[in-house]
């Protein structure tokens, strides 16, 4: 799998959007771009996955550039309960995947 | 669905003594993962099976670790004998099929510790 290199930490002011860049410049054709979150004490969360296309679902949205080098996760309007650490994952498509987290970017939502 | 659970949610245990973790998945998913969260080492695979059958055990870090699923509904991770550097919070998570396009859905994992 192709590794990921995210900022350790960002911080947002609520109400105002989040933009969690990830860079991923080794990624082969065939691997996808999930992103997951981890809020204190409980296990990860799945948020949203591309290929190529902008991707959007009611928790955010996820713009990879043309040359899918890197990506950047967007949460449109950030509150209190998205303070959490964000894990960027490249994968390879085949049967049987398993997702290998890296240390991703703790997002402290402020008031 | 009540999602992934596992039990217990918290383990005291003494080192030397043996610790059996459980993981019962989502009905219907055929990927169940084992991961080991730490402040120094982040969250690690251990081992996943597809359709009950071990497909990469490279991440367990001894052989005082063993994983079984002897069927769809139930996984255990067995650590014998336990040693203080095994604290962690132990995460199991399951898919709903091998391959793409699946997300994985994470208990709410087994915080171990090992005096």
């Amino acid at each position: 799998d192709a590794k990921t290199t995210q900022p350790p930490s960002m911080d947002c002011a609520e109400g105002r959007a989040a933009n969690l860049p990830c860079n991923h410049s080794t990624i082969s054709g065939n691997e996808y771009v999930y992103w997951y979150r981890q809020i204190h004490s409980q296990g990860p969360q799945y948020i949203i996955h591309g290929l190529k296309n902008n991707e959007t679902n009611e928790m955010a949205s996820l713009i990879i550039t043309e040359d899918r080098k890197s990506s950047t996760l967007i949460l449109p309007h950030a509150t209190l309960r998205d303070t959490a650490v964000y894990y960027c994952i490249v994968r390879v498509t085949s049967p049987g995947y398993a997702l290998n987290f890296g240390k991703g970017t703790s997002l402290l939502v402020t008031p | 669905d009540a999602g992934v659970i596992q039990s217990p949610r918290h383990e005291v245990t003494e080192m030397g003594q043996e610790v059996t973790l459980r993981c019962k998945p989502i009905s219907g998913h055929n990927s169940l993962f084992w991961y080991r969260q730490t402040m120094m080492r982040g969250l690690e695979l251990l081992i996943y099976f597809n359709n009950n059958v071990p497909i990469d055990d490279s991440g367990m870090p001894e052989d005082r670790f063993s994983a079984k699923m002897p069927n769809a509904s139930f996984s255990t991770l067995k650590i014998q004998p336990s040693e203080p550097r095994d604290s962690a919070v132990y995460f199991c998570a399951s898919s709903p099929r091998a391959g793409l396009n699946t997300e994985a859905f994470f208990g709410q994992g087994t915080r171990l510790t090992v005096v």
